[in-house]
């Protein structure tokens, strides 16, 4: 029964290669978000969508995209890898886009950039 | 944009005794102050939080205090236990929708 899922849990790849990252959540939350972790434990949010809209849109380089077809996912896609872009990165989702609601984190999919 | 400082970066206490950690921020309009704990390759979970017309929430063990004023706000661990040892983040929103601003972390080690 887990709340917010992720595949894949590990993701190596070459330099210049695309990826795609997949997440789920079964809460029946309207908002989801995409956060890096850097190896440094940073955390720092990417984007976000309610209800299949984009609301939070960070400074990002434009070789991630998200996409959300339905409230229930919210994927991630990368062009053109590169080694900086190694890291954990976490999904998460809250029950509305109002800003006290707790949210909860999938168990992150870490991404190795050789 | 908002900028969160925590300290310590790092923090060793003995089991049972106390651990503090202190988070400043930048952005006065900030109201919302959440503390996710993440044990090591785990996800970060919610552990406590507080909003800004409250300027003390206390949770069993765990408690925060908010100094609007100062732009300060702190997380207080009692009678610590080993499994209280992991990365611990502060936070900041209410600015734009669910938007979190991190803190750096803290990782606390507790030594039985």
């Amino acid at each position: 029964d887990t709340a917010v899922s992720q595949t894949p849990k590990y993701l190596v790849t070459q330099m210049g290669n695309d990826k795609s990252i997949k997440c789920e959540q079964n809460l029946g939350h309207d908002t989801m978000y995409w956060y890096k972790q850097d190896s440094k434990k940073f955390l720092k949010i990417m984007f976000s969508y309610n209800n299949k809209e984009l609301i939070i849109n960070e400074t990002v380089p434009n070789r991630f995209s998200p996409k959300s077809p339905d409230k229930a996912h919210l994927n991630l896609h990368i062009n053109s890898l590169e080694l900086g872009d190694s890291a954990v990165y976490f999904c998460a989702s809250s029950p509305s886009r109002a800003a006290y609601n707790e949210q909860f984190f999938g168990p992150g999919t870490r991404l190795t950039v050789l | 944009g908002e900028n969160v400082e925590q300290h310590p970066s790092t923090l060793s206490v003995q089991e049972g005794d106390s651990a503090v950690i202190k988070c400043t921020y930048s952005d006065s309009a900030s109201n919302y102050f959440p503390w996710y704990k993440q044990e090591l390759g785990k996800r970060p979970q919610l552990i406590i939080d507080i909003r800004s017309n409250v300027g003390e929430k206390k949770d069993q063990r765990i408690a925060v205090t908010l100094n609007k004023t100062a732009k300060h706000f702190s997380l207080h661990i009692t009678e610590t236990q080993p499994e209280d040892s992991a990365v611990y983040f502060c936070a900041t929103g209410g600015t734009s929708y669910g938007k979190l601003t991190f803190g750096q972390g803290t990782i606390l080690t507790v030594h039985p």
